[in-house]
């Protein structure tokens, strides 16, 4: 069984359209993530949900809005996409915030034409 | 705020070299968590280890350890006797205490190639 579980692992749209990215774990954590890889492999924390209340929001812009329906999910909802939003997302869990270890899905790499 | 960097962008070594990825930190807490993630080719991130800032003692695992020192704020990994499987980016990464306990800092990760 797959601990962190997101999909798709590939994304390609086009500009303007709006696109979702889904993540399950399986794990009983608290705590999950979305961070965002650029295409010089910096990874960036962009929101993090502890019982499905939102913790922190990193300067994302407002076109991305993650929706976590129960502990077990993090969705991550992508409005007007623009070509700027290309990159890998990884979501994540941990036991209870990052002072343990989190675990990582499998990445979900989007790309915006 | 919290910084973490890594130094050396990219290293390239011979199969069976002994090879260490640097990571320096800045935080103002007194308790924080230190990790390291490695990421191969196919993408993954996966977890290698976590230290908290009252655990100062090495640590050995196979052929991986860890040299964690406060007094120059530096969490190195060594890699002992490399092989070409070792051959991925490596990330350092920082956790505070208090409101910034719920998100990980990154490096800019190294990546190691081992050549055969």
């Amino acid at each position: 069984d797959t601990a962190v579980s997101q999909t798709p692992k590939y994304l390609v749209t086009q500009m303007g359209n709006d696109k979702s990215i889904k993540c399950e774990q399986n794990l009983g954590h608290d705590t999950m993530y979305w961070y965002k890889q650029d295409s010089k492999k910096f990874l960036k924390i962009m929101f993090s949900y502890n019982n499905k209340e939102l913790i922190i929001n990193e300067t994302v812009p407002n076109r991305f809005s993650p929706k976590s329906p129960d502990k077990a999910h993090l969705n991550l909802h992508i409005n007007s996409l623009e070509l700027g939003d290309s990159a890998v997302y990884f979501c994540a869990s941990s036991q209870d915030g990052a002072n343990t270890e989190a675990f990582f899905g499998q990445g979900t790499r989007l790309t915006v034409v | 705020a919290q910084k973490v960097t890594q130094a050396q962008t990219e290293i390239s070594v011979v199969e069976k070299e002994d090879v260490t990825l640097d990571c320096v930190y800045e935080t103002r807490d007194t308790t924080y968590y230190l990790f390291w993630y490695k990421q191969p080719p196919s993408g993954e991130l996966v977890f290698l280890i976590r230290r908290n800032s009252f655990d100062e003692q090495n640590e050995i695992s196979g052929r991986y350890s860890w040299n964690f020192q406060k007094s120059t704020s530096s969490f190195n990994f060594t890699i002992t006797a490399s092989q070409v499987v070792d051959s991925a980016v490596y990330f350092c990464a920082l956790s505070e205490e208090g409101g910034s306990n719920y998100k990980l800092t990154f490096g800019k990760g190294t990546l190691l190639t081992v050549n055969p």
